[in-house]
């Protein structure tokens, strides 16, 4: 089965700008939740949806947001951008929040601002 | 903040067992240990997890101590592609999943 689709992988774009990133989970998994990795930070949890709901929310500003649509797939919007928003940005699908079992992460979206 | 600690690197010889252990002297009754590794560029995957029986699939096996404030993830035969960051994490699996909280984690160099 095809795994976790982040599009696009690379993005480039200027402070003061906005930028929406898409993931498509895997087929069946209902839950989606989204990470920051950064060189100085680590993995950074951002938030969890599921059910088109917000679950989870990591400690970051609220220039982060995101949605779920009705077919799992998931956006994240980050506006007003600035220098240190520069980092990966992976996605990880699982079946639901309740259910015991692992998360699947795409290849992420790579975002350089300058 | 994450609740485990590694070392921050280790080698190991290609074809040799690989031992990487975790400490996670806080850990809750209710919590789960899970292992992720990521290899350079990658997203994180998925190795295994376990609540206090030891675990094997065919990736690697865990081994927890009884008293579960530590435990090892042990790849038998440790190839070249193994070389990645692997991630100990503990966590809850109660009512809903917490969410999967990365600390640094222990680079793991696989020498030929």
């Amino acid at each position: 089965k095809a795994g976790v689709t982040q599009t696009p992988r690379y993005l480039i774009k200027t402070r003061g700008q906005q930028v929406t990133l898409s993931c498509s989970p895997i087929s069946g998994h209902r839950s989606v939740s989204w990470y920051q990795q950064t060189p100085g930070q680590g993995l950074q949890f951002l938030f969890e949806y599921f059910s088109e709901t917000q679950r989870n929310k990591g400690n970051f500003p609220g220039r982060f947001s995101g949605r779920q649509f009705s077919n799992s797939r998931s956006e994240m919007n980050v506006s007003t951008l600035e220098l240190g928003d520069s980092a990966l940005y992976l996605c990880a699908s699982s079946l639901s929040p309740t259910v015991n079992t692992e998360a699947f992460f795409g290849q992420g979206t790579r975002l350089t601002v300058v | 903040d994450a609740k485990t600690t590694q070392p921050p690197s280790m080698d190991c010889a290609e074809g040799r067992a690989a031992n990487l252990p975790c400490n996670h002297s806080t850990i809750s009754g209710n919590e789960y240990v899970y292992w992720y590794r990521q290899i350079h560029s990658q997203g994180p995957q998925y190795i295994i997890h376990g609540l206090k029986n030891n675990e094997t699939n065919e990736m690697a096996s865990l081994i927890i101590t009884e008293d579960r404030k530590s435990s090892t993830l042990i790849l038998p035969h440790a190839t070249l592609r193994d070389t990645a960051v692997y991630y100990c994490i503990v966590r809850v699996q109660n009512s809903g999943n917490t969410p999967l909280v990365f600390g640094k984690g222990t680079r793991l160099s696989v020498i030929a």
